[in-house]
């Protein structure tokens, strides 16, 4: 069964920082990966898609990158600004059944002034 | 309207009570989700319409009914609901339900009394 895991569950840093978020997986069984953002108490935007024959995107200050092997994504953003504050979500595209989307718990950021 | 919609954004409701949610995808896509996002939990996958045909139905209870009509709208029916069943319900939809990317709505916020 797909596992999908984030860490750290909460992050706080300030304005300006460059930071990494985590994701990991069990299954290595994927069509692809998404990270999405979610503000409070809303929906979710799609920030990046990795597909599995892939190993990093880059969409302006966030880049993804994605191992495979060993069942591992990071989300990389670069100068952090507070309006970057939200829930960051990863979810893998499940290969074996019938392109299910699984979701990790999502890392809670604050970037304070 | 672009992307993905959702009707109402909030909704209360009694137990004994029946109502409708609604979603319209005005992406061309072909396949269509209901999530379910409960506070602290993952995202659960409730159902998967591909070609309006319903291709997954993840163990949820049959208090909840979903309905697609057509390739563009999907509903959730809803009838003697539990206070637990409370949750922010989200509709998504891709170009099918393999490898692409998935856009969801905004969500609508469920309160069950």
């Amino acid at each position: 069964k797909q596992e999908v895991t984030q860490i750290p569950a909460a992050l706080s840093v300030p304005e300006g920082e460059n930071l990494v978020l985590n994701c990991s997986f069990t299954d290595s069984a994927i069509y692809n990966l998404q990270w999405f953002r979610q503000d409070p108490g809303k929906g979710l935007t799609s920030l990046l898609l990795i597909q599995s024959s892939q190993r990093e995107q880059t969409s302006g200050r966030l880049n993804a990158s994605l191992d495979k092997s060993s069942g591992r994504s990071t989300l990389y953003i670069a100068a952090s600004q507070p309006g970057d504050s939200a829930t960051y979500l990863c979810a893998v595209r499940q290969y074996n059944q019938g392109g299910k989307l699984i979701f990790g718990q999502g890392t809670e950021l604050s970037v304070k002034p | 309207e672009t992307g993905v919609t959702q009707t109402p954004r909030h909704l209360v409701m009694g137990m004994t009570n029946k109502k409708s949610l609604k979603c319209e995808q005005h992406l061309g896509h072909n396949a269509m989700y209901w999530y379910k996002q409960s506070a602290k939990k993952p995202l659960e996958l409730m159902f998967v319409y591909s070609l309006e045909e319903r291709v997954e139905n993840n163990s949820v209870p049959s208090r909840f009914s979903p309905e697609c009509p057509n390739s563009s709208h999907l509903f959730l029916h809803l009838h003697t609901l539990q206070p637990e069943d409370s949750a922010l319900y989200l509709c998504a939809s891709s170009q099918d339900r393999t490898d692409n990317e998935q856009f969801f709505g905004p969500g609508t916020r469920l309160t069950v009394l």
